[in-house]
This record gives C-alpha cells, structure tokens and sequence, in this order.
C-alpha cells in the first residue's frame, strides 16, 4: 500500500475553508484515496473517497492532481466541531487500512 | 440503518487474564477489520476476516486473535494481558473491496 504524507497540524477560521494537503507519490493505478476524521478518541469517520477524478458529497470536496500524487480535502465552511485528525489513506485492493499520523486541524472562533 | 456496535465499550482486566471483544457489522456488511489505537503507536491493523476467513493479518504477536461468525459478526480475543495492550479496539465493516469501511466507537481496555 503506498504511503501517505500530511502536515502534523493546520488552523483554520470558523466559516472558512479548510484545505488539507496529503502526498501519495508512491501511489499505484488501482489504488483509492480515502479521507477519515477522528475526534477525540471517537471511531474514526469516513469522509470521502475517489480514483482519480473529483469527488463531493455533503461533508466534503476531494482533488485529485492529474498524476495522482497528491491530493486535498477541502471542507467548505469549516465549524468548530470540525476540529478534528484528519487522516489520508491510500488503498488498494483490500480492506485494510495503513493510518499516518494525519493532520490535526483546529478550527478557531 | 444501524452503525457498527462494539462491546463492551469499556473494560478493565488484569494481567495474565484473556478478553473478548465483540463487533457487530452494518446489516449486509461482510469484511471485518479490528484496529488498536493508543497513544504511542497511533491506529494500527490487526486482521481483516471476510466471509469467516481471515484474509489480512498485521504484525501483532499470536496472542490476539480473532473469528467471524457466519452472520458477519466478529471477535477478537487477548490472551496473557500486559499493561501495553491497553488501548482503544475499533472494529470497521465494509461491504468488500473498493466500498468504504466504517468504524464502530470501539472499546477502550485498560489492563491493570
């Protein structure tokens, strides 16, 4: 499964976008990007997924680049109880998950 | 639709003493998968079972193990506890490769 990388933590302004970056260079033709949140030793959440084009739904958009080595998470109007470790997960063929350290956002008043 | 139900939610063992946890999948989910989260290691892999049959295993010693029902449910089990296997057990289902796996709310064990 290829690695991912993300910044150990972002701020960002209730009510403004929070776009969060993960580098999967390594990353292979039949491999999914997955987005999770815990918060607070909660169960992690799924957010979104994709291949290789841009994905939306409610919570959340997914980029994809072109060649697939990065990727970001944007959450359109960030709120409080956003805040949150957000992590990026390459898989592949298999329902395991390899987690990273992710990305410890905190969104501020 | 239910979510996936772990139990118990919290518990307290002794050294040298086994547990058993419990995972209830989303109805229809067929893939298992049990993770150990603590503080020092983050969100690690144990195993994956499908259809009854373990398919994935991470690299944990053999004293955990686990099983599928036929009816999807899972377990796992720590045999001969020690103080470092405290941590939080999350269990996810998904409805095969390429679906999304989703988390229950886990069980926090705390050997003393």
């Amino acid at each position: 499964d290829a690695k991912t990388t993300q910044p150990t933590s972002m701020d960002c302004a209730e009510g403004r976008a929070a776009n969060l970056p993960c580098n999967h260079s390594t990353i292979s033709g039949n491999e999914y990007v997955y987005w999770y949140r815990q918060i607070h030793s909660q169960g992690p959440q799924y957010i979104i997924h994709g291949l290789k084009n841009n994905e939306t739904n409610e919570m959340a958009s997914l980029i994809i680049t072109e060649d697939r080595k990065s990727s970001t998470l944007i959450l359109p109007h960030a709120t409080l109880r956003d805040t949150a470790v957000y992590y990026c997960i390459v898989r592949g063929n298999t329902d395991k998950l390899i987690f990273g350290t992710g990305t410890r956002l905190q969104v501020f008043p | 639709k239910a979510g996936v139900t772990q139990t118990p939610r919290y518990l307290i063992k002794t050294r040298g003493q086994q547990v058993t946890l419990s995972c209830s999948p989303i109805s229809g989910h067929r893939s298992v998968s049990w993770y150990q989260q603590t503080p020092g290691q983050g969100l690690q892999f144990l195993f994956e079972y499908f259809s009854e049959t373990q398919r994935n295993k991470g690299n944990f010693p053999g004293r955990f193990s686990g099983r599928q029902f036929s009816n999807s449910r899972s377990e796992m089990n720590v045999s001969t506890l020690e103080l470092g296997d405290s941590a939080l057990y999350l269990c996810a289902s998904s409805g095969g490769q390429g679906f999304a796996a989703f988390f229950g709310q886990g069980t926090r064990l705390t050997v003393v």
